[in-house]
């Protein structure tokens, strides 16, 4: 069984990094093909994908944030993680993982998690 | 980035009712669009991929077309659980980028 669960802060403060996690079971992330991803959501708003990691340790930004972005994944290939620096308002939202199998051109996004909301406010 | 254009932003729907959106890609996207259904107060979940592919599971009153830069998702004979909103998602280059949703809603 594929899960996927976002943690993260719930609040923090403007100028500040925020840390999410997440962790997954059901699948490993070492195996060929398969990409987690970071996809955020504001609330009433469309999604915006922010970052992915794949098998192979490769990294894939959205240019528009990219410079504030860290995606990494622990050891064991059960965790993937996103730092996003300098936080501000605009950056308040439902935060999700998201699995890829098949490659980042040739997979799709068939398990999600539940999401984590975070707020950022002084 | 590629901006994808989803019409009509909302849709007001009868149960039974044939529907029909569509998600217009900004550059050619070949067949890399998803479509994805989100409900109130849950994760997005996928419907059709590659542009025509039923996801497994996925009952066959959903279906998808298009290539290049027109794309279309029709619900066959709308149901009541059927009631959220739709995205469509480019996988072809980066940024992935989603378009703005279509809302389905109870006339």
């Amino acid at each position: 069984q594929v899960t996927l669960k976002e943690s993260g802060p719930g609040m923090l403060q403007p100028s500040k990094t925020l840390s999410l996690t997440c962790s997954f079971s059901g699948f490993s992330l070492s195996t060929s093909g398969m990409v987690v991803s970071w996809i955020r959501q504001p609330s009433g708003k469309s999604l915006e994908w922010l970052a992915a990691i794949d098998w192979d340790g490769d990294k894939y930004y959205n240019p528009s944030l990219k410079s504030r972005l860290t995606v990494s994944k622990n050891t064991s290939n059960t965790q993937v993680f996103l730092k996003i620096t300098s936080v501000d308002i605009a950056d308040t939202a439902t935060y999700y993982c998201a699995r890829r199998p098949g490659g980042p051109r040739k997979g799709y996004f068939d398990y999600w998690g539940q999401g984590v909301m975070v707020t950022v406010s002084s | 980035d590629i901006v994808m254009t989803q019409s009509p932003t909302s849709m007001s729907i009868s149960v039974g009712d044939r529907v029909t959106m569509n998600c217009k890609a900004s550059q050619n996207v070949g067949s890399n669009v998803d479509w994805y259904q989100q409900k109130t107060g849950q994760s997005p979940k996928l419907l059709i991929y590659k542009a025509s592919n039923r996801y497994t599971g996925v009952p066959d009153r959903f279906t998808g077309s298009g290539s290049g830069t027109d794309f279309t998702f029709t619900i066959s004979n709308m149901q009541a659980e059927d009631l959220a909103v739709y995205y469509c998602m480019q996988s072809n280059s980066y940024p992935w980028t989603f378009g703005g949703g279509t809302k389905l809603e109870l006339k």
